[in-house]
């Protein structure tokens, strides 16, 4: 089965923290997402990396910043966590598209709360 | 641009029932994928259903069907004996062939009474 992690499930921070959250995946995908999650807005795409190193912005990079050292991990970065940064984050992976039609794979998310 | 719209945000059923969501999508591409994602409570979303646009058979995973109409650009999603344990935030997706990234419906969040 692909496994996805997330660091926490629950995180508490202040505001103006630089926060981290990591996300670890083990079925060797070469795509990986940052998503967070709010009431009435579905699932919103923060950054995407389809490779080590690379990365693509998605629908909502403003305030964050991810990193993509190793095949398996992706961590997105709050530089100066905001209230408005509270949310439910999700990270997903998968294949490249050219290579396999399979779907997303979803870590358990993690609620932020940033006071 | 793509969108996918679910008009229901919020639905309830009694068990053993069958509840249809709704889900519509605006494309101009002609190969693509449609999803939809189940997220119980507290729990990791998982994949449900998929359907590639090419095929006109309607995908079927044992009590979930979907009705995919594409004319119509409609994708619903059929649960048949409902069960407690098919509580959820439904999410229906949609995603361009040979393109990585899914576009995400609001979600329609779906009870089921005992």
């Amino acid at each position: 089965d692909v496994k996805v992690t997330q660091s926490s499930r629950y995180l508490v921070k202040r505001t103006g923290e630089k926060v981290f959250l990591e996300c670890v995946q083990d079925m060797d995908h070469e795509n990986m997402f940052w998503y967070r999650q709010d009431p009435g807005l579905g699932l919103r795409l923060i950054y995407f990396s389809y490779d080590v190193k690379m990365k693509e912005k998605g629908d909502i990079p403003e305030g964050y910043s991810v990193s993509r050292e190793k095949k398996e991990r992706f961590s997105l970065i709050l530089e100066s966590a905001s209230t408005n940064q509270t949310s439910m984050y999700l990270c997903a992976s998968s294949f490249n598209s050219e290579l396999s039609t399979d779907t997303q794979y979803f870590g358990p998310g993690t609620r932020l709360t940033v006071l | 641009a793509q969108t996918v719209t679910q008009s229901q945000p919020e639905m309830s059923v009694q068990e053993a029932e069958t509840v249809t969501l709704s889900c519509t999508y605006d494309t101009s591409e002609s190969n693509y994928y449609l999803f939809w994602y189940k997220q119980p409570p507290s729990r990791q979303m998982i994949l449900v259903i998929r359907q590639e646009a090419y095929k006109q058979q309607n995908a079927t995973e044992n009590r979930f069907s979907v009705n995919f109409q594409k004319a119509a650009k409609s994708f619903s999603l059929k649960i048949s004996d409902s069960q407690l344990g098919d509580t959820a935030m439904y999410f229906c997706a949609f995603m361009k062939r040979r393109d990585d990234k899914i576009i995400f419906g609001k979600g329609t969040r779906l009870h089921i009474l005992p």
